[in-house]
């Protein structure tokens, strides 16, 4: 079982609508949660992290964890050609410094 | 704002060449990390230090070696180009639990 797993996609949604991108991950013990952006070519962003569960907003994009669940989010609202992009959720372990990251869900917003 | 930076954002080698890729944090981070970025694959750890002189296997660290003589400066070392090496190579830095910052990357090219 991988540590980190995300519907690798692709994810198409219309301009303006919400972009939704689900990760599972396997540890219970997880600690800090991550996304990052990533362009065709260009190298990983961060975007949001989450320690607690719960929501949390950072202008149009929001991560929501549920550690019962072992599921964390991140919704991208009112969603712009510009969010075209691969996104990548990260999960690091109660112990120890690495992450752990799925492969990645490719979004594709159309005009 | 953190600052990541590599030595080359693209690089061809031949195969059986030593192949040394540089990179350099600014923001004092303890944690620095090798990445490969295969496509299908995502992301896979080949090496990881968290202090000067310290190192630490990742997935997958054969062919690989590092060096980290100085907090600042992470290299990856081929010590024997391969072809199956092809890839993009990402370096990132962090502070203990937190989020990780990439550096722009390298495309590495092995003929």
């Amino acid at each position: 079982q991988k540590e980190v797993e995300q519907n690798s996609g692709p994810l198409s949604v219309p301009e303006g609508a919400i972009a939704s991108l689900n990760c599972t991950y396997s540890d219970r013990g997880s600690q800090s949660f991550f996304w990052y952006r990533q362009y065709s070519g260009k190298s990983p962003e961060l975007i949001m992290s989450i320690y607690s569960n719960g929501d949390k907003e950072d202008g149009r994009f929001t991560a929501q964890l549920n550690k019962a669940s072992q599921y964390v989010s991140l919704l991208i609202r009112d969603s712009q050609p510009s969010d075209s992009a691969t996104y990548l959720c990260a999960v690091s372990p109660n112990t120890g410094n690495q992450f752990y990251f799925g492969t990645g869900t490719s979004l594709t917003v159309i005009p | 704002d953190v600052k990541v930076t590599q030595s080359s954002r693209y690089l061809v080698k031949r195969t059986g060449e030593k192949v040394f890729l540089e990179c350099v944090q600014d923001m004092d981070h303890e944690n620095m990390f090798w990445y490969r970025q295969d496509p299908g694959l995502g992301l896979r750890l080949i090496y990881f230090s968290y202090d000067v002189k310290m190192k630490e296997k990742g997935d997958i660290p054969e062919g690989y070696s590092v060096s980290r003589e100085k907090k600042e400066r992470f290299s990856l070392i081929l010590e024997s180009a391969s072809t199956n090496q092809t890839s993009m190579y990402l370096c990132a830095s962090s502070l203990s639990g937190t989020e990780q910052y990439f550096g722009p990357g390298t495309r590495l090219t092995v003929t």
